[in-house]
């Protein structure tokens, strides 16, 4: 159990439907990391907060947000979904900035499986 | 468990032999590397990290050397074990702001016979 959690495990919807995926870092951590994972691309980063705050972008769709609440928990929002969006979800914490030292080392979730029908 | 990826380049040996897992990068200004292991149904799990300024770390039975000159990274595990068998992925990390930008390899899927 990596400390993190990721909330639903599992969401089936609609294309053209909205959703909101919820994590929840290892008590301490300030950042948050985002990434999505298809059979197809693989595990792509999608967006890092830190302490609230955007700090890294990668390859999120504009139909795609997120954000870090004053409790550090983060959300993702996936809007107009689209059949391509059924993926793993990925949520990961770290203590600080990644990359700097092996103390900010990335503790990832269990993963929300989204399918998107 | 569920599979995370078809179609994976595939490493299979016998418990107790040294496997070695390969990885290319294709960004010169990624400047810090991590691998991965992956077991079905879970999330990646952080195995070991390196800095553009080393060429090889060492972990507990792993190792990872890193060739910036041919942009190469390779994992060694030694005495592989069945708890082995998972998906290894490498990372590249590029600095952006302050922060970093991670791309990942497709992955390799380990498979260790007893």
């Amino acid at each position: 159990d990596s400390g993190v959690t990721q909330t639903p495990k599992h969401l089936i919807t609609a294309t053209g439907q909205r959703v909101t995926l919820r994590c929840s870092p290892r008590s301490g951590d300030l950042s948050v990391y985002w990434y999505q994972q298809s059979l197809d691309q693989g595990l792509q980063f999608l967006i890092q907060y830190y302490n609230g705050e955007e700090r890294a972008k990668g390859n999120i769709l504009e139909r795609f947000s997120a954000q870090q609440f004053p409790d550090l928990h983060s959300e993702l929002n996936l809007s107009s979904l689209e059949l391509g969006d059924s993926a793993l979800y990925f949520c990961a914490s770290s203590a600080g900035l990644a990359g700097m030292s092996s103390y900010n080392e990335q503790f990832f979730g269990p993963g929300t499986r989204l399918t998107v029908l | 468990g569920e599979s995370v990826g078809l179609h994976l380049p595939t490493l299979s040996v016998q418990e107790g032999d040294n496997s070695i897992i390969n990885c290319a990068y294709s960004n010169s200004a990624s400047d810090y590397f991590i691998w991965y292991k992956q077991e079905s149904g879970k999330g990646p799990q952080f195995i070991i990290d390196i800095r553009s300024n080393m060429d090889k770390r060492q972990g507990q039975r792993v190792t990872v050397l890193l060739n910036k000159t041919v942009k190469h990274l390779s994992l060694q595990i030694a005495a592989t074990q069945p708890g082995d068998s998972a998906v290894y992925f490498c990372a590249e990390n590029t600095p952006s702001g302050g922060s970093y930008i991670p791309t990942f390899g497709r992955g390799t899927s380990l498979i260790v016979h007893p």
